[in-house]
């Protein structure tokens, strides 16, 4: 069964518009953290945010805002006002506390290319 | 500048040969990890270590090995034995701690071509 889930292989934004890019995830940890990133064209995987299990509140930075929605195992990643340099992949990852320690083992969606029109 | 080095970007290999990509990190992180990306797909774990001379397999570790003799240093090879090592590999490290919101940080990836 997938553990990280994107349904939409691609998104289309106007630019200074905002879109919502969906991540469902399963998991029967308790604690865990969910990652989004961003991939450009040149390959390199950038850290956008972060939501850890028991964050009571939604995560933000800058430009990008995490709905963290627990029971429905949903982390949706939003982006205000869209620019043409957001065009790229974005993946969903989550991490699992097993044990009580972390192991940095990101488990990655399959991603979800966003275009940006002008 | 801090951050991950990986060498080379871009490498080609004949069938049968062995090949061993180079991952260097100055962040003094205790982990550091080996992924894979097929086009158009999310990353797979390859190999992962938390301390100096020990590493685990990730979900995929089948025509890989590795090693980690010192803490900035997890160089993987790809060897004859992997059917498919067409593919972006990307190294990562991060922080061992107890805390799940250590963040991963990814080198720039090595995209290596079987021909």
């Amino acid at each position: 069964a997938q553990k990280i889930t994107q349904t939409q292989p691609g998104m289309f934004v106007q630019e200074k518009e905002a879109v919502t890019l969906d991540c469902t995830y399963d998991t029967s940890d308790q604690s865990y953290g969910l990652f989004w990133y961003k991939q450009p064209s040149s390959g390199e995987m950038i850290f956008l945010i972060y939501q850890g299990s028991y964050d009571e509140q939604n995560a933000t930075e800058g430009r990008y805002s995490l709905n963290f929605q627990k029971a429905r195992k949903s982390a949706n990643l939003v982006i205000s006002a869209s620019q043409l340099g957001d065009s790229a992949m974005y993946f969903c990852a989550m991490r699992e506390n097993a044990g009580g320690t972390s192991y940095g083992k990101l488990t990655f969606g399959q991603g979800t290319i966003l275009t940006v029109h002008p | 500048d801090g951050g991950i080095t990986q060498s080379p970007k871009y490498l080609f290999r004949k069938e049968g040969q062995n090949v061993t990509l180079s991952c260097e990190q100055n962040l003094n992180h205790d982990a550091m990890y080996w992924y894979r990306q097929d086009p158009g797909q999310g990353l797979r774990l390859i190999y992962y270590s938390q301390i100096v001379n020990d590493f685990q397999k990730g979900d995929i570790a089948e025509g890989y090995s590795v090693s980690r003799e010192k803490k900035e240093s997890f160089p993987l090879t790809v060897t004859s034995a992997q059917k498919n090592p067409t593919a972006f590999y990307l190294c990562a490290s991060s922080p061992f701690s107890s805390s799940s919101g250590n963040t991963i940080y990814f080198g720039e990836g090595s995209w290596l071509t079987v021909v």
